[in-house]
């Protein structure tokens, strides 16, 4: 099965770096997500790491490290949109691959 | 030109009442799946379809039955509606090979009175 940790709530002020951390432990790794969820929507996919290292995506990059069960989401020059909930999640190496989520980390961006 | 749409949107019932839950996607994607996210915000899988097969059946009562007439789409029934079966229902589809990133659709806000 999968375990993951991340921080319930993070504040951050508009214009600056924040980083949000995912920890976890896994019976089987096949590759991590990271997904943004504003109040009332579904989910949308941000970024995705199978191999250790940083993603970039624009202002949002994402750190994988297999050894450590580490992650974390980047987000620059933060803005008042960036306001939402980003959960991570983590696939398994079984036959159906199965995603789990984390309980996901509520990001409020401050003026 | 919706991807993966969900209805109904809302869905106020009464305890004890049987609903059902619609699910299309126009991607092509050959997997679909049904998430349940509680008041805390946890998203957590309940059924996935591979072509219309069911492949992942995580420990849901028996009065949650998926049906996946065909790899478009994946209906869910819910018999003998329970207070605690209050939550957004989320639909997602995914594609064969990586990333395999899971697309939503919008949720059905399901209140059980």
């Amino acid at each position: 099965g999968q375990n993951i940790d991340q921080p319930t709530e993070m504040t951050a002020t508009e214009g600056a770096i924040v980083q949000i951390n995912c920890t976890y432990q896994t019976s089987g790794f096949n590759g991590l997500f990271w997904y943004q969820q504003h109040a009332g929507e579904a989910p949308t996919f941000l970024s995705y790491n199978v191999l250790d290292g940083l993603e970039e995506k624009g202002r949002f990059s994402s750190f994988l490290s297999r050894s450590k069960g580490y992650s974390y989401l980047l987000l620059k020059e933060l803005q008042m949109k960036d306001s939402a909930s980003y959960l991570c999640a983590v696939r398994d190496s079984g036959g159906y691959q199965k995603v789990t989520f984390g309980t996901g980390t509520k990001l409020q961006v401050i003026p | 030109d919706t991807a993966v749409s969900q209805t109904p949107k809302y869905l106020v019932t009464q305890m004890g009442n049987d609903k059902s839950i619609k699910c299309e996607q126009n991607l092509g994607h050959d997997t679909m799946y049904w998430y349940k996210q509680d008041s805390k915000k946890f998203l957590k899988i309940m059924f996935s379809y591979n072509n219309k097969e069911l492949i992942i059946n995580e420990t849901v009562p028996n009065r949650f039955s998926p049906k996946s007439p065909d790899k478009a789409h994946l209906n869910l029934h819910i018999n003998s509606l329970e207070l605690g079966d209050s939550a957004v229902y989320f639909c997602a589809s995914s594609q064969v090979g990586p990333p395999n990133e899971q697309f939503f659709g919008p949720g059905t806000r399901l209140t059980v009175l």
